[in-house]
């Protein structure tokens, strides 16, 4: 298995932009999770899919994101606009069941908003 | 919600010494705990998980510990190497929930 894959790895564009981040999760995988991390935060975890249907959205952090999981195999996290405080690294994982089970991260997009 | 204490932040240790990393919990209700290393610039990578029907587990230079009384878990590496410097994560998951709550992470330096 190809792990889980997102795209594209780095991403650089200037403020007021839409920034589209995507994912492709492990096949079979149920769970899928979009986090944030910064060095002042951590890791964050912005929004949390079960079967492609919103969990858990409370760590979004404003209106400007927003994400969609329109089949099993597909993930998109979109910022509009983009702003600088918006630059981190930001992780797609997937999890093979429904609770208490582990992640498995993507290799990650670093997103630079100038 | 669940709130994880991570410590030390930084960690430096000679090859071959042994380091431990320790988190605590707020939430009674956490029963899954896994940890995850993070080397430069990659992504988290789970290396050893325990839950709450065990206190201990161990995996070649690798053991994780749990009491569930004082909700604290640690990770202990022996034998350390200069690959071992890395980022590590703690992190607990509620029962019967899917979310992970991370500790702020540690970094480990092993020097040679």
């Amino acid at each position: 298995d190809a792990g889980v894959i997102q795209s594209p790895r780095h991403e650089v564009t200037e403020m007021g932009q839409e920034v589209t981040l995507r994912c492709k999760p492990i096949s079979g995988h149920n769970s899928l999770f979009w986090y944030r991390q910064t060095m002042m935060r951590g890791l964050e975890l912005l929004i949390y899919f079960n079967n492609n249907v919103p969990i858990d959205d409370s760590g979004m952090p404003e209106d400007r994101f927003s994400a969609k999981m329109p089949n099993a195999s597909f993930s998109t996290l979109k910022i509009q606009p983009s702003e600088p405080r918006d630059s981190a690294v930001y992780f797609c994982a997937s999890s093979p069941g429904t609770v208490e089970y582990e992640q498995y991260f993507g290799p990650g997009t670093r997103l630079t908003v100038t | 919600g669940e709130n994880v204490e991570q410590h030390p932040s930084t960690l430096s240790v000679q090859e071959g010494d042994s380091a431990v990393i320790k988190c605590t919990y707020s939430d009674s209700a956490s029963n899954y705990f896994p940890w995850y290393k993070q080397e430069l610039g990659k992504r988290p990578q789970l290396i050893i998980d325990i839950r709450s029907n065990v206190g201990e587990k161990k995996d070649q230079r690798i053991a994780v510990t749990l009491n569930k009384t004082a909700k604290h878990f640690s990770l202990h590496i022996t034998e350390t190497q200069p690959e071992d410097s890395a980022v590590y994560f703690c992190a607990a998951i509620r029962a019967g929930y899917s979310t992970l709550t991370f500790g702020k992470g540690t970094m480990l330096l092993v020097s040679p």
